[in-house]
C-alpha cells in the first residue's frame, strides 16, 4: 500500500519569496513520485516527477523537488513565487511498476501575496 | 503531443437522468484510462481504471452499475453516470497511459468535466 501526506492544506507567500510545500509518502516498494499542479476547474498537469538516479529533479516554472529516502519525503520548492503560481499542488507516488496506479496527497492550495 | 481532451467540459442535467462523459487520446494511444473525481477542495480520488477491449475495474465503493465505463478504442474511453442525483455532481477527470514511444507508460489528465445534477 502506498500514501502520501501533504502538510498544510494552504500556504501563503509573498510575491518573490521561497515556496515550500511539504510531501511525504509511504510506499513498501522503491516509489515513483510526482508533483501536479492544478489551475481552477482545470486538469493537473505535471510539474515533475522522480523516478530513479539523481535525487534532486528539475521540472517545470522553475519548481524543483528533492527525493530524500531517509526522510521519506518529496518537498517541493521554487527559489521566487510568482503570481502565476497561485494553485492548488498535489503530490502522487505510484509504485515502481510503473506510473499507472497512482494516489495522490489532499493538495496544498498556495496563495501568492503580491 | 500527449494532449487527452474530455467533452464536454461543463454539463447540467436533471436528477434521474443520465450523462455521458467522453475522454479521448488525442495524439496516442492508450490501453489504460483512469478515471478520477474530485470533490470541491480536496484530492482526486481513483473511481476506475479502464482497459481497452475489456471490463473496467472499479474502485472499492464505486458503484459499478451507477458508473458505466466503455474503452471501445486505443483512443476514447467514456463514463456515464446513469439516473444521476445531486450527490454526483462532482469533478470528473479522466487519464490516459501512453502505450508507446518516449512517454510510453507516462499518465496524461484531461482538463476535467464539471457535472451539475439539478
Amino acid at each position: 500500500a502506498q500514501s502520501v501526506t501533504q502538510l498544510g492544506s494552504h500556504v501563503s507567500v509573498s510575491e518573490g519569496a521561497l515556496v515550500l510545500l511539504r510531501c511525504n509518502y509511504s510506499s513498501s516498494v522503491p516509489p515513483y513520485l510526482f508533483w501536479y499542479v492544478q489551475y481552477p476547474n482545470q486538469g493537473l498537469q505535471l510539474l515533475l516527477k522522480y523516478t530513479t538516479g539523481a535525487t534532486l529533479v528539475k521540472g517545470i516554472n522553475g519548481f524543483e523537488a528533492e527525493f530524500k529516502k531517509s526522510e521519506t519525503s518529496f518537498h517541493l520548492t521554487k527559489p521566487s513565487a510568482h503570481m502565476s503560481d497561485a494553485a492548488e499542488y498535489f503530490c502522487a507516488v505510484s509504485d515502481s511498476g510503473g506510473y499507472q496506479k497512482v494516489t495522490f496527497g489532499t493538495g496544498t492550495k498556495l496563495q501568492v501575496i503580491p | 503531443g500527449a494532449v487527452v481532451s474530455q467533452h464536454p467540459s461543463r454539463v447540467i442535467c436533471k436528477s434521474g437522468t443520465s450523462v455521458k462523459i467522453e475522454c479521448r487520446s488525442l495524439d496516442f494511444q492508450a490501453t489504460t484510462m483512469f478515471w478520477y473525481r474530485q470533490f470541491p477542495k480536496q484530492s482526486l480520488m481513483l473511481m476506475a481504471t479502464s482497459n481497452e477491449g475489456s471490463k473496467a475495474t472499479y474502485e472499492q465503493g464505486v458503484e459499478k452499475d451507477k458508473f458505466l465505463i466503455n474503452h471501445a478504442s486505443l483512443t476514447l474511453s467514456t463514463l456515464t453516470v446513469t439516473s444521476a442525483h445531486p450527490e454526483d455532481s462532482s469533478f470528473y477527470i479522466c487519464s490516459a497511459i501512453h502505450s508507446a514511444g518516449s512517454s510510453y507508460n507516462e499518465q496524461f489528465f484531461g482538463p476535467g468535466t464539471r457535472l451539475t445534477v439539478l
